[in-house]
């Protein structure tokens, strides 16, 4: 089977660092994607990650370990607009682009 | 590129009665896949297509949820009869060969009454 697992919630604070972990269990593994979704919005895409370690986009940063199943994704300088939903997307298998996502950790930012 | 484009934007229609969604994939993109929102369940994928055949349909909840894609340039996603339960955001979104992003339209909003 498969099963994606992200906290549901979370809250910070303007300026800070916040990390949003993932954890998967899939048959098969070909990528792992995180998307931003603002309210009454589509998701956008943030991140990718297929090999071990640690990828930086500007303030954010997506990290792997698939020896652990385990994801997380860093947003360092946190801006109100930051405020939304955070998915996580796992690619399980080699032949296939079928994504299936977690059900998002809702991320608060206060002033 | 307009994006993927979707509509209707929103839909409210009275149980019983047949709904279509409608998607146009980015051009150049070969995989169209329809997902389901809910708040409790997230974003689930109901089917998806390679160069317009049907890959994997096992995620279309029952056999009142029907999926086509005549071509490349646009899909269709139709349930009848509709029930309460089907209310949800149907997301349509598409991928560029090799890369596995999902490009998503701005999504459906259906309420069935």
């Amino acid at each position: 089977g498969q099963n994606i697992d992200q906290p549901t919630e979370m809250t910070a604070t303007e300026g800070a660092i916040v990390q949003i972990n993932c954890t998967y269990q899939t048959s098969g593994f070909n990528g792992l994607f995180w998307y931003q979704q603002h309210a009454g919005e589509a998701p956008t895409f943030l991140s990718y990650n297929v090999l071990d370690g640690l990828e930086e986009k500007g303030r954010f940063s997506s990290f792997l370990s698939r020896s652990k199943g385990y994801s997380y994704l860093l947003l360092k300088e946190l801006q109100m607009k930051d405020s939304a939903s955070y998915l996580c997307a796992v690619r399980g298998s080699y032949n296939t682009d079928k994504l299936i996502f977690g059900t998002g950790t809702r991320l608060q930012v206060f002033p | 590129d307009a994006g993927v484009i979707q509509s209707p934007r929103h839909e409210v229609t009275e149980m019983g009665q047949e709904v279509t969604l409608r998607c146009k994939p980015i051009s150049g993109h070969d995989y169209l896949f329809w997902y389901r929102q809910t708040m409790m369940r997230g974003l689930e994928l109901l089917i998806y297509f390679n160069n317009n055949v049907p890959i994997d349909d096992s995620g279309m909840p029952e056999d009142r949820f029907s999926a086509k894609m005549p071509n490349a340039s646009f899909s269709t996603l139709k349930i009848q009869p509709s029930e309460p339960r089907d209310s949800a955001v149907y997301f349509c979104a598409s991928t560029p060969p090799g890369t596995g992003e999902l490009f998503f339209g701005e999504g459906s909003r259906l309420t069935v009454l």
